[in-house]
């Protein structure tokens, strides 16, 4: 069965640049979600959307953006790299219908590293 | 606001023993999911089990058994007869039905079995 697909799952950038994580949900599933996990840390939520339309916020900084396209895949852009943005992103998706049985989806994760 | 605290950041075992997790989690809400997820040194989140708060049937699959009572707002986990496949990061987390699917992990714990 086809799960959530992540790219890239590694990226290197210098202070100050800017990096585009990209996330495919499983086909038909209509949420995403975005979660960052610094070393060490738990997974923290930093945004979702449904149906291309952002349905959740979390402690996600200034300098991130994301949106979700028409196709529902989703992309969150990050600018003005920090040190501190070193961290694995995880996107996540589920099908709003079946929202009440709590189920997610986790792709294998995107991991930052910020020079 | 939820929470979810896992007071044991580190178990170490040696193989063939059990090892149990503790979860006590704190949420107004009446409808929420719990859920377990495993991460691997290889960074992905595995998803181990979900269970809703009208559910407080415990279960054993195969390795796995879960302690889930309300009274006490817990949700214990046990792996049996631990095996060195078996070392990884394992997160509690909670979901609210009327936030959607968004998920407040704990702080994870670490388990450590050594051969």
């Amino acid at each position: 069965a086809a799960g959530v697909i992540q790219s890239p799952r590694h990226l290197i950038k210098e202070k100050r640049e800017t990096a585009t994580l990209k996330c495919y949900p499983i086909p038909r599933h209509d949420t995403v979600y975005w979660y960052q996990q610094g070393p060490g840390q738990d997974p923290q939520f930093l945004i979702s959307f449904y149906e291309k339309m952002q349905s959740d916020k979390g402690s996600i900084p200034d300098r991130f953006s994301a949106q979700q396209f028409s196709d529902y895949h989703s992309e969150l852009n990050m600018s003005s790299l920090e040190l501190g943005d070193s961290a694995l992103y995880f996107c996540a998706s589920s099908l709003a219908r079946t929202r009440d049985t709590g189920e997610l989806f986790f792709g294998e994760g995107s991991r930052l590293t910020v020079l | 606001a939820q929470k979810v605290t896992q007071a044991q950041t580190e178990i170490s075992v040696v193989e063939k023993e059990d090892v149990t997790l503790d979860c006590v989690y704190e949420t107004r809400d009446t409808t929420y999911y719990l859920f377990w997820y495993k991460q691997p040194p290889s960074g992905e989140l595995v998803f181990l089990i979900r269970r809703n708060s009208f559910d407080e049937q415990n279960e054993i699959s195969g390795r796995y058994s879960w302690n889930f009572q309300k009274s006490t707002s817990s949700f214990n986990f046990t792996i049996t007869a631990s095996q060195v496949v078996d070392s990884a990061v394992y997160f509690c987390a909670l979901s609210i039905q009327a936030a959607g699917n968004k998920l407040t992990f704990g702080g994870g714990t670490r388990v450590l079995v050594k051969p």
